[in-house]
């Protein structure tokens, strides 16, 4: 079945590691999302990538990294840098069209100990 | 700046009661979309509608309904009948990609809908 898969479902780190999240589509979607959840905050976006080897910092990008080396992966590291990494992370996809209809993986829950 | 805001944060009905969640939005363009998402327990964002700034008809799909009222900058949303399937957290969410490239959204910070057997 066509869809987004994320993994790991849940992580735990300890403060000062990077940490990386694995997201794969195979909706053969050109756009790919990241998004961060917090309790009462809605969805906040990271980073967002419109074509291979190229993306564009969202409202939070700080302490974050992606990469876009293959259409169907869209990988985000937290770093040590990020100053409150725990929290649910999303990731999504699209056409790239106007529509703003996102598909939506399940989600990573980090958790830093 | 873009902003949505969604008083509610949780609500809680016995099924077969109607609920309507609340969203308003705030946009300087002229041109944007909103849109409706569902986030059950599993996780994942389940698109419901999106509906463009120059179409303020209602739209009903089943036991969904949305109200849309450009002159107020809300865009509400009712589930008539409830069932316990529709426990879920709601996002409303807001686009400007008609002149920005990426469907990047806005979304607000959702409402919790419990709903009780």
């Amino acid at each position: 079945d066509g869809g987004i898969t994320q993994s790991p479902k849940y992580l735990f780190r300890k403060e000062g590691q990077n940490v990386t999240l694995s997201c794969e589509q195979n909706l053969n979607h050109d756009a790919m999302y990241w998004y961060r959840q917090d309790p009462g905050q809605g969805l906040r976006l990271i980073y967002y990538s419109q074509i291979v080897n190229d993306f564009q910092k969202g409202d939070i990008a700080e302490g974050y990294s992606v990469s876009r080396e293959k259409k169907e992966s869209f990988p985000l590291t937290v770093t040590s840098a990020q100053k409150n990494p725990t929290a649910f992370y999303l990731c999504a996809s699209s056409m790239g069209d106007y529509t703003g209809e996102l598909f939506f993986g399940e989600g990573s829950r980090l958790t830093v100990l | 700046a873009q902003k949505v805001t969604q008083a509610q944060t949780e609500i809680s009905v016995v099924e077969k009661e109607d609920v309507t969640l609340d969203c308003v939005y705030e946009t300087r363009d002229t041109t944007y979309y909103l849109f409706w998402y569902k986030q059950p327990p599993s996780g994942e964002l389940v698109f419901l509608i999106r509906r463009n700034s120059f179409d303020e008809q209602n739209e009903i799909s089943g036991r969904y309904s949305w109200n849309f009222q450009k002159s107020t900058s809300s865009f509400n949303f009712t589930i008539t009948a409830s069932q316990v399937v529709d426990s879920a957290v709601y996002f409303c969410a807001l686009s400007d990609t008609i002149k920005a490239a990426g469907n990047k959204l806005t979304f607000g910070g959702g409402t919790r809908v419990l709903v009780k057997p």
